[in-house]
């Protein structure tokens, strides 16, 4: 049972396009990371957000975390072939200690 | 300065056999957790251990699977009787300390391990 779902699974857009990925949960979180993955090697984190309707910008990357602490989104403006990757969100248990990571989302920006 | 390291990078087994994957955390990182990932996939969780605690398992996907982590630093993770749907890539992660929500989780390179 995979507690967090994300959409769109496969994502392959042009240069310079705008996209969004959604993280959905049935279930509440104490925090939820982004993480992006290139092949061969592990995750690597890119955003913590820990109060509900929270919103954290990375330079052309804006992370929200949905006010009941249970869901999250990612958007990317003007996407560069340097973004490519598999982006994982993941939430953190109540404990902090434990994380439950979604199901991922490839992305492939075509120059 | 150095991360977190596994190996071997890549482990190619027959079904049956026992395997023995190994993570080398940050030092002084005092938790480590283990996930596996299928091929594009997301993480599942295996095991968590946190300082001289006894370790969470309830992620273990059964008796074959056990680790062990010595001197609260390296952890072996190990795969008795190999079974082909345990072929995946075994990934590793450290954190400074489970009492910093936002503290990260560095993650290892992974070890694909492949069950004929």
């Amino acid at each position: 049972t995979q507690l967090l779902e994300q959409s769109p699974q496969f994502l392959s857009i042009q240069e310079g396009e705008n996209l969004t990925v959604y993280c959905n949960s049935s279930s509440v979180f104490s925090s939820l990371q982004w993480y992006r993955q290139e092949p061969g090697e592990g995750p690597v984190l890119l955003v913590t957000v820990v109060t509900g309707g929270e919103v954290k910008k990375l330079k052309r990357l804006t992370f929200q975390f949905g006010d009941a602490r249970k869901d999250s989104s990612l958007h990317i403006t003007a996407a560069q072939p340097g973004d490519t990757g598999l982006y994982l969100c993941a939430g953190a248990g109540l404990t902090g200690n434990q994380f439950y990571f979604g199901t991922g989302t490839s992305l492939t920006v075509i120059p | 300065g150095a991360g977190v390291s596994q190996s071997p990078s890549n482990k190619v087994t027959e079904k049956g056999k026992d395997v023995e994957l190994r993570c080398d955390p940050i030092s002084g990182h005092t938790a480590l957790y283990w996930y596996r990932q299928s091929l594009g996939q997301g993480l599942e969780f295996l095991i968590y251990f946190q300082g001289n605690s006894a370790p969470d398992k309830s992620g273990l996907p059964s008796d074959r699977f056990s680790a062990e982590r010595t001197g609260g630093s390296v952890s072996t993770l190990t795969i008795q009787r190999t079974q082909q749907e345990d072929s995946a890539v075994y990934l590793c992660a450290s954190r400074l300390s489970p009492r910093g929500i936002t503290d990260t989780q560095y993650f290892g390179p992974g070890t694909r391990l492949t069950v004929l």
